[in-house]
């Protein structure tokens, strides 16, 4: 079945902790990303990747890290995690849209993560 | 700048026909998505327009007019299971035109 898995779903820690949530997807897609979803404010992004070693800083990067070594995975990691990253975060992925093109390459998300920083 | 606005809250009744309207002002444009997604859960694809037009599918249809600015999201013979947020999304030239600008979404309560 293709789909994007996330890891832990719900994880409750502590101020300066670090912590890693895992995302891997079997769809061999190249474009990945990180969002986190907050009342009022919608889907944000954290970080992207085109394709393996190849990572970029989306709208709210500060305080995260991801890194790209395989395709298939993209962990997110907060090297000092603080309670204004309480938050639900989602990994979604795709194959590159390309310009002005009339594919779908929808982006699939995984299950979300529900993140408490105490 | 990159904005999109959604009403952020609808009500309707079942098997009622619901529109939620959706414009942008985005910095480049290539094709626009709607989402559903229930409470903690995952956003799924509904719907894409890269054209302008109706796109339809079951009791779901998408409209789009590039020119304006504006999409909408139908559905018809609401149900019950229908209660959820809609997201719509553009997806712009940026990340080799990959990125998606999401709205704030929409919240839809359907009553019996």
């Amino acid at each position: 079945e293709a789909q994007v898995t996330q890891n832990p779903r719900y994880l409750i820690t502590v101020t300066g902790k670090k912590l890693t949530v895992t995302c891997s997807q079997n769809m061999n897609h190249e474009y990945m990303s990180w969002y986190r979803q907050d009342p009022g404010l919608g889907l944000r992004q954290i970080y992207y990747s085109m394709n393996v070693e190849v990572t970029d800083k989306g709208d709210v990067p500060e305080g995260y890290k991801v890194s790209r070594k395989e395709k298939r995975n993209f962990p997110l990691i907060l090297e000092s995690p603080s309670p204004n990253q309480t938050s639900l975060y989602f990994c979604a992925s795709s194959q590159p849209g390309g310009l002005a093109t009339s594919s779908y390459n929808e982006q699939f998300f995984g299950p979300g993560t529900r993140l408490t920083v105490l | 700048g990159q904005n999109i606005d959604q009403p952020t809250e609808m009500t309707a009744t079942e098997g009622a026909i619901v529109q939620i309207n959706c414009t942008y002002q985005t910095s480049g444009f290539n094709g626009l998505f709607w989402y559903q997604q229930h409470a903690g859960e995952a956003p799924t694809f509904l719907s894409y327009n890269v054209l302008d037009g109706l796109e339809e599918k079951g009791r779901f249809s998408s409209f789009l007019s590039r020119s304006k600015g504006y999409s909408y999201l139908l559905l018809k013979e609401l149900q019950m299971k229908d209660s959820a947020s809609y997201l719509c999304a553009v997806r712009g030239p940026n990340q080799a035109g990959t990125a998606l600008i999401f709205g704030k979404g929409t919240t839809l309560s359907v009553s019996s």
